[in-house]
């Protein structure tokens, strides 16, 4: 139980696309999802918070701009890297959790984004 | 201070040896104690889960919460080569609904 996936998996674009991750509980409704970023060799990123039909909190330094978030239902969110730009480049990786807290969270595999 | 304290390694370690793994952290309003699992390009997986304090015993891992220490550890015994991986400890609790993580102990078994 409490399986997360995400798609893609892995995306490769062009510098000033945009570009959508989709993070799906298949097993459970997710009443908070979470969005992180992680540079290589380094730890998790929190970039957001999104609950289901509200407006998702950004963590200082995020901008809401370049990361627009939807949480359409209770079991999807997406994440859209707006006119991408190598830096973006990275893995980010989205979290659901049961509760509108977030201390057990289940992890989705990740999306690894190259924008060149 | 960091909030959270995680040494990053590598550590390597033969195959079948007890593997020790520790983060210390300075936030006395944790109270949620959690162990993850990543391994190479994928999401991290929740090991162990361990509310206020006390230990925790799954299979070969165990955990160890120590407040008064403000300590925490995860045991693997019998280490095997598919346990090799980055561990991160996280943490949860006070004011902020988000997941405080360490920067991870990269974990190699050697066969």
């Amino acid at each position: 139980g409490a399986v997360v996936s995400q798609h893609p998996s892995w995306v490769i674009c062009k510098s000033g696309t945009s570009v959508k991750i989709e993070c799906r509980s298949l097993d459970f409704q997710a009443t908070t999802m979470f969005w992180y970023r992680q540079f290589p060799k380094q730890s998790l990123m929190l970039m957001a918070t999104s609950n289901e039909g509200s407006k998702a909190t950004y963590e200082q330094g995020v901008e809401k701009d370049k990361f627009l978030i939807n949480h359409a239902s209770l079991t999807l969110s997406t994440l859209t890297v707006t006119s991408a730009h190598p830096e973006d480049s990275s893995f980010y990786i989205c979290s659901a959790s049961l509760m509108l807290r977030g201390e057990t969270q289940y992890f989705g595999p990740g999306t690894r984004l190259l924008v060149l | 201070q960091k909030e959270v304290e995680q040494d990053p390694g590598p550590l390597s370690v033969p195959e079948g040896a007890i593997v020790s793994l520790n983060c210390t952290y300075s936030n006395s309003a944790f109270q949620y104690f959690m162990w993850y699992r990543q391994y190479s390009r994928k999401g991290p997986e929740l090991l162990m889960y361990i509310y206020s304090s006390g230990n925790k015993e799954d299979g070969r891992f165990t955990a160890q919460v120590d407040k008064s220490s403000k300590y925490i550890s995860l045991f693997i015994r019998d280490s095997q080569p598919s346990d090799s991986a980055t561990y991160l400890c996280a943490f949860y609790g006070g004011a902020t609904n988000k997941l405080i993580f360490g920067t991870g102990t990269l974990l190699a078994v050697q066969p």
